[in-house]
């Protein structure tokens, strides 16, 4: 069955270090994405990608870096640069163009101890 | 501004009664309108897509409504279950960019 992979679905992160998220889909998507969820808050965007070796800045795109080298992955770097990481953060894959909707992965709780 | 509110924040009914959640925007030009159910710890996974021309539109006991003059949607749950314990997520696209407006969800409990 096709679909989009986060992992670990859990992770524990040290103040200082960096941390990497995984997204990997098998559905043929162009496009991938990463959204940070906070409680009480929308998903906000953090980078997104329509095209391999290609990405974009969201609208919280400081402290985190990505990586779209293939079609079938997107993994997401937290960063020490990062001041505030933990979080809920969520993966999506879409078909390029605005009538095609998310596929969302089952996101990534990540803390900091 | 491009803004996506939903109303209510969080909401609390008992198991067979019928809700309805609201979903009002100010996204323009609109391309499309989906409501997303969120459960626990899990991404969320569509239940409905509007397009401009579409009033309504029905998932099982889901059933959405679409007003593109007043911007507005609702997603109405018949005879809810426990299982519908959820957070409810309105996103709206425009026409233009590559862009998603989120809206931050309705938490709705059901209740023995």
């Amino acid at each position: 069955d096709g679909g989009i992979t986060q992992s670990p679905k859990y992770l524990f992160r040290k103040e200082g270090q960096n941390v990497t998220l995984s997204c990997e889909q098998n559905l043929n998507h162009d496009a991938m994405y990463w959204y940070r969820q906070d409680p009480g808050q929308g998903l906000r965007l953090i980078y997104y990608s329509q095209i391999v070796n290609d990405f974009q800045k969201g609208d919280i795109a400081e402290g985190y870096s990505v990586s779209r080298e293939k079609k079938e992955s997107f993994p997401l770097t937290v960063t020490s640069a990062q001041k505030n990481p933990t979080a809920f953060y969520l993966c999506a894959s879409s078909m390029t163009g605005r009538h095609y909707g998310y596929t969302f992965g089952s996101g990534t709780r990540l803390t900091v101890v | 501004k491009n803004q996506v509110e939903q109303s209510p924040q969080s909401l609390i009914i008992l198991e067979g009664k019928n809700c309805t959640l609201q979903c009002n925007y100010t996204v323009s030009p609109f391309s499309n309108l989906r409501w997303y159910k969120q459960d626990t710890g899990r991404g969320p996974v569509s239940l409905t897509i509007m397009t401009f021309s579409e009033n309504t539109k029905s998932n099982g006991r889901y059933t959405a409504t679409l007003d593109a003059d007043t911007k507005q949607s609702s997603l109405h749950i018949t005879a809810s279950q426990l299982s519908d314990s959820a957070s409810y997520i309105c996103v709206v696209s425009p026409n233009t960019g590559n862009q998603f407006y989120f809206g931050t969800g309705t938490s709705l409990t059901v209740i023995p």
